[in-house]
């Protein structure tokens, strides 16, 4: 069981360039999350879904979009990146209504030149 | 006002001994959840325990412990017998609400933890 898997592990992207982060989940969770992490500002959510199907804004949605076609995918795109976009993107997902807890994947490190 | 602060940037702790990460909240829920994430120099984050707003006894999980103080609004993890793979950034988070749709965390900027040989 692979758990959550991301790709690219890290990439070098031009300002103005599109890119997409791709995001897998294989457990079955109905809610997947993309958070950014910046070094002295901890982790902040970017967008959320609670089920396939559907989407919302978190704390940062600001020039990044996501889809959830289904359960398992849920790819985070750039439409045109700029240096502030520079950071460590983490996807994450897990149980509906329960306590349980979210459960990430080895991340993203993103570079806009 | 930031809904979950960590006051402590850095901290360094000797070898075998016991540590204190401090988390205060704010929310004005009555229904909510506080988690501790641990994240090596690898990356990856790592559950440690969760703590749920009605639950009456202190979260332990093995070496780690919640010391959840409602009244104070904190939720600090207690490491017992600290060891160098201890050391790690530090992330308290925090669930507002219960059920379908509330399962978002907010978390705070994290404590480099340090342990000393």
């Amino acid at each position: 069981i692979a758990g959550i898997t991301q790709a690219p592990t890290s990439q070098i992207l031009a300002a103005g360039r599109r890119m997409t982060l791709r995001c897998t989940q294989d457990m079955r969770h109905n809610a997947m999350y993309w958070y950014r992490q910046d070094l002295g500002l901890g982790l902040r959510l970017i967008h959320y879904s609670n089920t396939a199907g559907t989407t919302g804004k978190g704390e940062v949605p600001d020039g990044y979009s996501v889809s959830r076609a289904n359960t398992d995918d849920f790819p985070l795109t750039l439409a045109s990146a700029v240096p502030s976009q520079t950071s460590v993107y983490f996807c994450a997902s897990s149980e509906s209504g329960t306590t349980n807890e979210q459960y990430f994947g080895p991340g993203t490190r993103l570079t806009v030149t | 006002a930031q809904k979950i602060t960590q006051t402590q940037p850095g901290m360094f702790v000797q070898e075998k001994e016991a540590v204190t990460l401090d988390c205060t909240y704010d929310t004005s829920d009555q229904s909510y959840g506080l988690f501790w994430y641990k994240q090596p120099s690898s990356g990856e984050m790592i559950f440690l325990i969760y703590q749920g707003s009605y639950d009456e006894q202190n979260a332990t999980e093995g070496r780690y412990s919640l010391n959840f103080q409602k009244a104070r609004k904190s939720a600090n993890l207690v490491i017992s017998a600290s060891q160098l793979g201890d050391s790690a950034m530090y992330f308290c988070a925090m669930r507002e609400g219960w059920g379908f749709g509330n399962e978002k965390l907010t978390f705070g900027t994290g404590t480099r933890l340090t342990i000393i040989p």
